[in-house]
């Protein structure tokens, strides 16, 4: 069973405040990555990261930034919201399976709304 | 690079109705395949997957078989039911650690069944 929690699960703000989605996963992975997904549906892959220090950025440009301090800890993070960034983000976390290939896990989500 | 096409939708069956949704790959190396279902309101969820040539991934009714000579992996159901309406994404992962290790996803095909 997947451990992978998001918070909030819905957020409306402002334009110009400065939010944190946050993402724990408790499966002990080392990889975990942010994925924003567009009212199409279509995935974008935003940020990614190794383990603990690492971040890498995705396909996607985004102003958003993310930190791994913690193996189990990957927030992201918007210095100053625009209407642009509304979107569902989709955090997630993958096994690394005995055949080498990989393998996702998702948490619910966050629809995030910027006034 | 490695790519997936996947059918375009929306896909409208009613209930007891037969689903093809087609899916077809690019990929150096030798990729995992993968169908992941979105419910609404929720993130991705591992649907099946298969890991090499002529594998037949199953699950919940579903079934995908992995055909190398026609770069294909659509999945298929024999009798829809309107819980199964979702969106539905294809998804490859290049054994090699291709793409730096990340699953590579279709558009997605949203699938609506009716009673």
């Amino acid at each position: 069973e997947a451990d992978i929690y998001q918070t909030p699960r819905y957020l409306v703000i402002g334009t110009g405040k400065k939010i944190t989605l946050e993402c724990s996963q408790t499966m002990g992975h080392d990889k975990m990555y942010w994925y924003q997904q567009d009212p199409g549906m279509e995935l974008h892959l935003i940020h990614y990261s190794y383990g603990v220090n690492s971040t890498e950025k995705g396909d996607l440009s985004s102003e958003s930034t993310v930190s791994r301090i913690r193996t189990e800890h990957f927030p992201l993070t918007l210095e100053s919201a625009r209407p642009s960034h509304t979107s569902q983000y989709l955090c997630a976390s993958s096994d690394l399976t005995s055949r080498g290939t990989i393998e996702l896990f998702f948490g619910s989500g966050t629809q995030l709304s910027v006034l | 690079g490695d790519s997936v096409t996947q059918m375009e939708g929306p896909v409208t069956l009613s209930e007891e109705a037969f689903l093809t949704i087609n899916c077809t790959y690019t990929a150096t190396g030798y990729p995992s395949l993968f169908w992941y279902v979105q419910y609404p309101g929720e993130g991705l969820q591992l649907l099946l997957k298969a890991t090499k040539a002529d594998d037949k991934g199953s699950n919940k009714g579903f079934e995908a078989t992995y055909r190398k000579e026609t770069t294909s992996f659509h999945l298929e159901k024999g009798s829809v039911q309107v819980s199964d309406s979702a969106v539905y994404f294809c998804a490859l992962s290049d054994q090699y650690g291709g793409s730096q290790g990340n699953l590579i996803f279709g558009k997605g095909t949203k699938l609506s069944v009716k009673p």
